[in-house]
């Protein structure tokens, strides 16, 4: 089972400042990695996909990197509807999809 | 517009059973295969079972393997989760969810609202 995990845990950060999250696979997914949003109540939405791909829709502030076990998510100016949890996900070995344990950002 | 709508989610005893079911609009329900991912009360997801856009092929956690039956009825488009044997540790928002193609990538692209199982006496 690929182990995925997420730092940090939890992100401080101010509305306009620049977030950096950052997700780790125990071993390479290639660019099968992909990054959901989930604020309180609501179902986890897509927003990036072979680690750098933006889903439809979302805001250009979000952007992805990396491949293999190293990946990151960022997001260039905050925004008071970021402020929510992020996922991890790599979806490369067919069929246990691992998510990684999330990184809540919340307001400074 | 691709909609899943779950439905089934109640409260139930422990070692009871429930069946929840995954209603899906909007796209061709039978190219795609489809995932249950669940979440425990202020835990992060976990990925439950899965199954192939045939039904032919099916996964499950070992948390749940034995007690939970995932199958798809393509000529109704909607996708179940039988579940027996209930525990406590089963407590979580269900969520159905698509998986896109292989050609397309394999990711999760489409997650419903979920719906919640409580185990408990």
């Amino acid at each position: 089972e690929i182990v995925m995990t997420q730092s940090p845990a939890t992100l401080s950060v101010s509305p306009g400042e620049r977030a950096t999250l950052s997700c780790r696979a125990s071993q390479s997914v290639s660019s099968n990695l992909a990054w959901y949003q989930q604020k309180p109540g609501q179902a986890p939405r897509l927003l990036i996909y072979g680690a750098s791909t933006s889903a439809t829709g979302i805001p250009a502030r979000f952007s992805g990197s990396g491949s293999g076990t190293e990946f990151t998510l960022t997001i260039s100016s905050l925004q008071s509807e970021d402020f929510a949890v992020y996922y991890c996900q790599q979806y490369n070995n067919w069929p246990l999809f691992t998510f990684g344990p999330g990184t809540k950002v919340d307001i400074k | 517009e691709v909609q899943l709508v779950e439905s089934g989610g109640t409260l139930v005893r422990p070692g009871g059973s429930l069946r929840l079911s995954c209603s899906a609009s909007g796209f061709i329900f039978s190219n795609y295969a489809m995932h249950w991912v669940r979440q425990a009360p202020g835990k992060g997801l976990e990925y439950v079972s899965a199954i192939s856009s045939n039904g032919g092929s099916t996964y499950y956690a070992d948390s749940v393997k034995g007690r939970f039956t995932i199958s798809r009825d393509n000529s109704k488009n909607t996708l179940y989760l039988q579940m027996s044997s209930l525990r406590a540790e089963d407590t979580a928002v269900y969520y159905c969810v698509r998986r896109t193609t292989a050609a397309a990538g394999g990711y999760f692209d489409y997650w419903g609202q979920g719906t919640p199982v409580t185990v408990s006496s």
